[in-house]
């Protein structure tokens, strides 16, 4: 077995302030997802890595970065804070792409002032 | 929803009962995934059900899969306090990325 750890747990910032969520996952898998789950909706995909050197947008890239610092971690920037961007942020994994399961850490949420 | 007409819904039934929650997709799939997702936790896979296969089960829990009508169901029988929880579908092209829809949010009593 194996574990996704995301820090913070939960995150406030300013309105327009550049805040960085981690991701650390010991499963060995190649492939690392960022999504963000708004209230009462499902998740939309921010970036995701499928190797280490990797780094591919999703549906909902934009006001972000993302580094996939090495195999087992993978952070996520928010780069200007904005209220209507309070959301919890998940972050998965998966032994590849296409087809496998992705196992998902607790989130962080974040909270904008 | 975000891809298609996932029956959003809020469904609360009694204990023993069965229950099956639907979801339709606009997009080509070859996989899709059926999440549960507890209150304060990161969704987690239940059940995976690949475009050859037409009906999956594991324990209580029966996955269907249509792809000439791009649907999909998770039946759940015999329902249990435990089972309540936020079920998302979620559909795979092969791409590396998954498409969920917004959830079902079911609610076993006692």
């Amino acid at each position: 077995g194996g574990i996704i750890t995301q820090t913070p747990k939960f995150l406030i910032g300013q309105e327009g302030q550049k805040l960085t969520l981690k991701c650390q996952q010991n499963f060995n898998h190649d492939t690392m997802y960022w999504y963000r789950q708004d209230s009462g909706k499902g998740l939309r995909l921010i970036y995701y890595s499928i190797t280490e050197n990797d780094l591919q947008k999703g549906d909902l890239s934009e006001g972000y970065d993302a580094s996939r610092e090495k195999k087992s971690s993978f952070s996520l920037t928010v780069t200007s804070a904005q209220k209507n961007e309070m959301a919890v942020f998940l972050c998965a994994s998966s032994f590849d792409w296409g087809g496998y399961e992705q196992y998902f850490g607790p989130g962080t949420r974040l909270t904008v002032l | 929803s975000q891809w298609g007409e996932e029956n959003l819904q809020a469904l609360s039934i009694q204990e023993g009962e069965d229950v099956t929650m639907n979801c339709s997709y606009k997009t080509y799939t070859t996989v899709v995934h059926w999440y549960r997702q507890d209150s304060g936790r990161g969704p987690a896979l239940i059940i995976l059900i690949r475009s050859n296969e037409r009906e999956k089960r594991s324990g209580r829990l029966r996955a269907t899969l249509d792809t000439s009508s791009q649907s999909s169901s998770l039946s759940i029988t015999a329902a249990q306090c435990e089972d309540t929880a936020v079920y998302f579908c979620a559909t795979d092209a092969n791409t590396g990325k998954l498409t969920f829809g917004d959830g079902t949010v079911l609610t076993v009593k006692p």
